[in-house]
């Protein structure tokens, strides 16, 4: 198994252009989820997917869409590109969440971006 | 809001010593709690995931506790080794958010040999 899988692994944008990230998981979980980490702040959740076809927000949503047409895909789109988005990106996948058991999360290894 | 707070945020340590990193949470009402370890420019990998019904849990020279009263868990590592140089983050599932993981922002361990 591959695990949780992301591409590209780095890029460098021009402000204003758009892009999509992928992650892929083979695990069949039901959860996947992007984050974004800066130093000094953490990590923080942008979107996330509770199965296939649904999305959520996460707590800095702004400036990025997701999409979940696949189980195992997890798409993170940057519309415009903005400096303010430079930053390490990571997808992760669980088989379930929050309090029920096996909601351990699985992370891919990331995509450092880079908005001149 | 559930805020996580990593103590200390750098250690180091000659190879060998035993040591403890800690993790409390402003919010004690948590479920379950996961540690991970980061090298430099790579992902995240889980090291142990401590369930809503468990205390604590085990991996080799690693040991993770949790205190859901005091809103606090503990990761213990026994006979430390230069390769144990990482930072390590711990995470937790809360009441109120149960599908969102809130994070700490990691001790950043380094073992000297």
């Amino acid at each position: 198994n591959a695990g949780v899988t992301q591409t590209p692994k780095f890029r460098v944008l021009k402000t204003g252009q758009s892009m999509t990230l992928l992650c892929a998981q083979d695990m069949n979980h039901e959860y996947m989820y992007w984050y974004r980490q800066d130093p000094g702040m953490g990590l923080r959740l942008i979107h996330y997917s509770v199965g296939e076809g649904t999305t959520a927000k996460g707590e800095v949503p702004d400036g990025y869409n997701v999409s979940r047409l696949k189980k195992q895909n997890f798409l993170l789109g940057l519309e415009s590109a903005a400096p303010s988005q430079t930053s390490v990106y990571f997808c992760a996948s669980s088989y379930s969440s929050g309090r029920f058991s096996y909601n351990e999360q699985f992370f891919g290894p990331g995509t450092r971006l880079t908005v001149l | 809001k559930q805020e996580v707070t990593q103590i200390p945020a750098a250690l180091s340590v000659p190879e060998g010593e035993n040591l403890v990193l800690n993790c409390s949470f402003t919010d004690s009402a948590i479920y379950n709690l996961q540690w991970f370890r980061q090298d430099p420019g790579k992902g995240l990998t889980s090291l142990l995931l401590i369930q809503s019904s468990q205390r604590e849990q085990t991996s080799g020279r690693l040991n993770a506790s949790l205190d859901k009263s005091s809103g606090r868990s503990t990761l213990y590592i026994a006979a430390s080794q230069p390769g144990d140089s990482a930072t390590y983050l711990c995470a937790g599932y809360t009441q109120g958010g149960s599908e969102k993981l809130v994070f700490g922002k990691g001790t950043k361990l380094t073992v000297n040999p």
